[in-house]
């Protein structure tokens, strides 16, 4: 079975910085694009950024482009979002997803979320 | 950019077919998927590329795209089903991943 476990949220001032991880198995990691989607308290879904299975090619929503950063490690299956300058309009839970493309990304799956809190 | 529109609430009662829709311009030429989001839950694939359903999810749960309109159908409608509805796309034109505001459905 897929599975998808992130990590590394929790509590930090505005302009700090917060790096999430999420671990994966069940599915050929280096083969499959990964993305990073946020859900601010009582709102809906936002796309965060997407990596590509090798990592070279990256993509980022307008609100957090230059601030954070997508990366993935394949040789432990691992995606990161390092966080940095956070703004408190970057609340949210946190979610890792696998992506397919065929002419148009889906995510087939998701995980638990981890929660991110930016407040003094 | 594109933009992918959804209204805020649906509601039909139970054992009815309930409607879902999806808007933006020429979005019939855009893949939708839809995704289903429980309270607490993590969302859900239920629908790609406009009407596939993954094989977890029951054949009561369909779609369909055309125009500017792109429609998440659930027939026989049961308690289960009420949750947040999201639909998605991709917008090469931006290399964005689109997400409309959620649709609301309510069980009678």
């Amino acid at each position: 079975d897929v599975q998808l476990l992130e990590s590394g949220g929790g509590l930090v001032q505005p302009g700090g910085s917060l790096r999430l991880s999420c671990a994966a198995s069940g599915f050929t990691f280096s083969s499959s694009a990964l993305t990073w989607v946020r859900q601010a308290p009582g709102k809906g879904l936002e796309w965060v950024s997407l990596i590509s299975g090798s990592g070279g090619s990256t993509y980022y929503a307008d609100s957090v482009k230059g601030r954070f950063t997508i990366s993935r490690d394949n040789s432990k299956n691992m995606l990161s979002l390092q966080m940095n300058s956070l703004r408190a309009e970057d609340t949210a839970v946190y979610y890792c997803t696998k992506a397919v493309y065929s002419g148009s990304w889906h995510l087939d799956y998701w995980g638990q979320g981890t929660l991110v809190t930016v407040s003094s | 950019s594109f933009v992918v529109t959804q209204p805020p609430s649906v509601s039909v009662a139970p054992g009815k077919t309930a409607r879902i829709t999806c808007g933006g311009n020429n979005i019939g030429s855009k893949s939708v998927h839809w995704y289903q989001q429980k309270p607490g839950q993590a969302p859900v694939l239920v629908i790609y590329y406009d009407g596939d359903r993954p094989s977890r999810i029951p054949e009561r749960f369909s779609g369909s795209n055309s125009g500017n309109t792109a429609t998440l159908a659930i027939s026989r409608v049961e308690a289960g089903d009420e949750a947040d509805y999201y639909c998605q796309v991709w917008d090469s034109g931006s290399d964005h991943v689109l997400f409309g505001g959620g649709t609301k459905l309510t069980v009678l």
